[in-house]
């Protein structure tokens, strides 16, 4: 599985945009990149997934560099209910092997008044 | 509405003690998956099925059991094999398991967490 690298922790202020960033410079050709968050004590959330386009959901916008070795996740007004922590997945190539999610450490983002 | 239960919220059990911890979806899912997480980590591989009566090890299956008899229900025994097996259990499910098309994600229940004492 491809190894992705997010920060451990990023502050916000409600209101303004959150910028979330991943490496995954290891990515195959046909892996794609999906985001969850976790609110404290609860089941993970999917927000958004992508191969090479930007992608953008009503929770979320997705931008993955051309070659693919990067990646920001993108909330545009964060409120306090986004206080999370946020895990980029490189999902593994698709066909013979299952599809099996693999959660790093993710990044901690509170977002204050 | 449709979505995946798990219950209960929080399980005590002494030490040596079998327990299952139960999981339903309603969301006509084929896959649904296990998942452990330890304070400050990320979320473990425990087992996943793809389909009735068919299920997989996943990282850390040593000390645990699953069955899946029933396409809405996979539950999963803590052994007392299990060295270290307090922790936020996650239960998942999706589509299936090859997926990648688009809206093919995993749905998470709510998790149960377990303590033995």
């Amino acid at each position: 599985d491809a190894k992705t690298t997010q920060p451990t922790s990023m502050d916000c202020a409600e209101g303004r945009a959150a910028n979330l960033p991943c490496n995954h410079s290891t990515i195959s050709g046909n892996e794609y990149v999906y985001w969850y968050r976790q609110i404290h004590s609860q089941g993970p959330q999917y927000i958004i997934h992508g191969l090479k386009n930007n992608e953008t959901n009503e929770m979320a916008s997705l931008i993955i560099t051309e070659d693919r070795k990067s990646s920001t996740l993108i909330l545009p007004h964060a409120t306090l209910r986004d206080t999370a922590v946020y895990y980029c997945i490189v999902r593994p190539p698709l066909g013979g092997t299952a599809s099996k999610l693999t959660f790093g450490t993710g990044t901690r983002l509170q977002v204050t008044l | 509405d449709g979505g995946i239960t798990q219950s209960p919220k929080y399980l005590f059990r002494k030490e040596g003690q079998n327990v299952t911890l139960s999981c339903e979806q309603n969301l006509n899912h084929d896959a649904m998956y296990w998942y452990r997480q330890d304070p400050g980590q990320g979320l473990r591989l425990i087992y996943y099925s793809q389909i009735v009566n068919d299920f997989q090890k996943g990282d850390i299956a040593e000390g645990y059991s699953v069955s899946r008899e029933k396409k809405e229900s996979f539950p999963l025994t803590v052994t007392s094999a299990q060295k270290n097996p307090t922790a936020f259990y996650l239960c998942a499910s999706s589509i299936d398991l090859y997926g990648g098309l688009a809206g093919d994600e995993q749905f998470f229940g709510p998790g149960t967490r377990l303590t033995v004492l």
